[in-house]
């Protein structure tokens, strides 16, 4: 079955970087587009980031961009982080899109949590 | 970016219940909006896309509907398992967003 695991989460203080990693298996990962979303502590789901199947296109969102870098390879997804501040801390979550037609997240990892503190 | 607004953002219900969230959007986004519920300590479950389309394996109690900027989310007889936090999502523009969220508790 499909399955999703993140990992590289951690203590960092601000302004250092991180690579977060999420592994994929059960299923033909370079045919579909992968997802990070977060969510800070007591907080909402933030979209962060997306990947096409082929790496060809990568989005972001505004918090992020310029400082977060997505990318793939033959079964990792990585978000590389850059200039992390405190309020990048949250639980990351990658995410498999629902089909090839479609970019929904339906598949989700358990999550890695990124504490950034001084 | 495009904001998403959901309301209420907490309700309390009892089971057998009726229960419907709303989310609306700054602008207007077709039906590309999704459903997901998430409960606490877990990643969240797709519910709906689409706006009404539900997602293979979620019960029929659940349902979506709206286009443009106001979507509505209902949940129909709710169970004990559906006390849980809802969100919207909309695909139409990127960067994707979220709604803030809706909590449904035990009354």
């Amino acid at each position: 079955q499909v399955q999703l695991v993140e990992s590289g989460g951690g203590v960092v203080q601000p302004g250092k970087s991180l690579r977060l990693s999420c592994a994929a298996s059960g299923f033909a990962f370079s045919s579909y587009g992968i997802h990070w979303v977060r969510q800070a502590p007591g907080k909402g789901l933030e979209w962060v980031a997306l990947i096409w199947f082929d790496g060809s296109k990568k989005y972001y969102a505004n918090s992020v961009k310029g400082r977060f870098t997505i990318s793939r390879d033959s079964s990792k997804v990585y978000l590389q982080m850059d200039g992390l501040r405190v309020d990048d801390t949250a639980v990351y979550y990658c995410a498999r899109e629902i089909s090839y037609a479609s970019s929904w997240p339906a598949y989700w990892g358990q999550g890695t949590l990124v504490t950034v503190s001084p | 970016a495009i904001q998403m607004t959901q309301s209420p953002s907490s309700l309390s219900a009892s089971v057998g219940d009726t229960v419907t969230i709303t989310c609306r959007a700054s602008q207007d986004i077709r039906k590309d909006l999704g459903w997901y519920q998430q409960k606490p300590g877990k990643a969240p479950k797709l519910l709906i896309f689409g706006a009404s389309f539900l997602q293979t394996g979620v019960p029929s109690r659940f349902s979506g509907s709206g286009s443009g900027t106001d979507f509505t989310l209902t949940i129909s007889s709710l169970q004990p398992e559906d006390f849980a936090s809802y969100y919207c999502l909309q695909d139409n523009n990127y960067p994707w967003t979220f709604g803030q969220g809706t909590k449904v508790e035990i009354k």
